[in-house]
């Protein structure tokens, strides 16, 4: 049981490239999520998915878009990387819906866009 | 709309001493609070919850929160502090119908147990 997966662990993007984040999870939730965790401002809400075949805006989710590809897996794509969006991305996941499930969270990947 | 505060950046704390990490929030209705740890380079770990109930939840690895609704806190305590217990620290709140499950979170303290 691998819990939630996040790949890769590390990326480095020039301004104006794209990529996708992936993420998975092993656990049968409903439920997932990407944040992205900046110094001092804890983790901020980019996209969540309250169950297959839903996605929804979260705090901060201009620059990004995201796809729930069957009830495992959940991307996170950035079109045009700027440098604002240097952070730590941290995919998530929990059972339901429901305020009192906790969520679990993957490593994270660590992106750089210079 | 929900908020957390955690007023200290970091705390010290020598090791076998009790360690206190504060968190208070704001929400609309009930709260639904959490704490996580995060070790270096690793995702956030859940430690507890305070859903109702019982103001004093006990969570992993001896870490206890106390509820405490009239000054809206939620403080992390372990009577015994462990230089292992090093890490960042979060405490997170949900209230009763925040859409899409969304969680709010501090922007952390960092705990330091020494030797």
């Amino acid at each position: 049981n691998a819990g939630v997966t996040q790949t890769p662990k590390f990326q480095v993007l020039k301004t104006g490239q794209s990529m996708t984040l992936q993420c998975a999870q092993d656990m049968n939730h409903n439920s997932m999520y990407w944040y992205r965790q900046d110094p001092g401002m804890g983790l901020r809400l980019i996209y969540y998915s309250a169950s297959e075949g839903t996605t929804d805006k979260g705090e901060v989710p201009n620059g990004y878009n995201v796809s729930r590809l069957n009830k495992r897996e959940f991307s996170l794509r950035l079109e045009s990387a700027a440098p604002s969006q240097t952070s730590v991305y941290f995919c998530a996941s929990s059972y339901g819906q429901g305020p009192s499930n906790e969520q679990y969270f993957g490593p994270g990947t660590r992106l750089t866009v210079t | 709309a929900q908020s957390v505060a955690q007023p200290e950046d970091q705390v010290n704390v020598a090791e076998g001493n009790p360690l206190t990490v504060k968190c208070t929030y704001s929400v609309s209705g009930n709260p639904y609070l959490f704490w996580y740890v995060q070790y270096p380079n690793r995702g956030l770990q859940f430690l507890l919850k305070y859903i109702t109930g019982d103001n004093l939840v006990k969570g992993s690895y001896g870490f206890e929160a106390e509820f405490n609704k009239s000054q809206t806190s939620f403080h992390l305590k372990k009577p015994s502090a462990l230089v292992s217990d090093s890490a960042l620290y979060f405490c997170a709140v949900r209230q009763t119908k925040a859409a899409g499950n969304k969680l709010t979170f501090g922007g952390g303290t960092r705990v330091l147990v020494k030797p």
